[in-house]
């Protein structure tokens, strides 16, 4: 079966710019995960969806991140306007329902460098 | 969520076993323990979980301790592939958030 498809693989903007990353989960997972990874540091929820609705963005940092999954499907995730501290990885992953669930998959991730 | 504690770095030696540790010693009785590992510039890739009993995969052992404030992960044959970042992770039902601590860095000598 297909991964989990992100991109773009690098971005490279200036602070103040906008970003958006895109994801496409593996065909039928209804939960989607966001995660942000800075060097040297495991990876940190940024937000889950259950299908189209929000589940848990109590880390995303809301006055300048965003994300839809507006059809229960690929989603996007935006920075604007972007800060240095933004630069990480940003990791998009997937997990079925049922017993499934017990299984993250992860794309490659989008590494960003804010300058 | 339940923390754990992992050490920094471990090494081995290529076709050597390898055992990773892992303490959880607040873990609750509804609480998995899940391995996750991160190949360099990969996203993150799941290994093994389990619950009470110890679970074996076409990747690798989890050996849990009777009560379940440790467990280790058990690679049967280090290869130069299996160098990444190793990540115990207590995760208390399917659908709760996966958190991710600073893991163990595995370093295999040729």
């Amino acid at each position: 079966e297909a991964g989990v498809a992100q991109s773009p693989r690098y971005k490279i903007i200036e602070k103040r710019q906008s970003v958006a990353f895109w994801c496409n989960p593996i065909s039928g997972h209804a939960t989607l995960y966001w995660y942000q990874q800075i060097l040297g540091q495991g990876p940190k929820l940024l937000i889950q969806f259950q299908n189209n609705g929000v589940v848990d963005d109590s880390q995303l940092p809301k006055d300048r991140f965003s994300a839809e999954r507006l059809k229960g499907v690929d989603s996007t995730l935006k920075i604007q306007p972007a800060k240095l501290e933004d630069s990480a990885v940003y990791l998009c992953a997937s997990s079925a329902q049922g017993w499934g669930a017990n299984v993250l998959t992860f794309g490659a991730g989008s590494r960003l460098t804010v300058l | 969520d339940a923390k754990t504690t992992q050490p920094n770095s471990m090494e081995s030696n290529e076709e050597e076993p390898v055992h990773l540790p892992c303490n959880h010693s607040t873990i609750s009785g509804t609480d998995y323990i899940h391995w996750y590992r991160q190949l360099p510039s990969q996203g993150p890739e799941y290994v093994i979980h389990g619950l009470t009993s110890n679970v074996n995969n076409r990747m690798a052992s989890l050996a849990i301790a009777e009560d379940r404030k440790s467990s280790t992960l058990i690679l049967h044959r280090a290869t130069l592939r299996d160098a990444a970042v190793y990540y115990c992770i207590l995760r208390d039902q399917a659908n709760s958030k996966l958190t991710f601590g600073k893991g163990i860095t595995l370093s295999v000598r040729p």
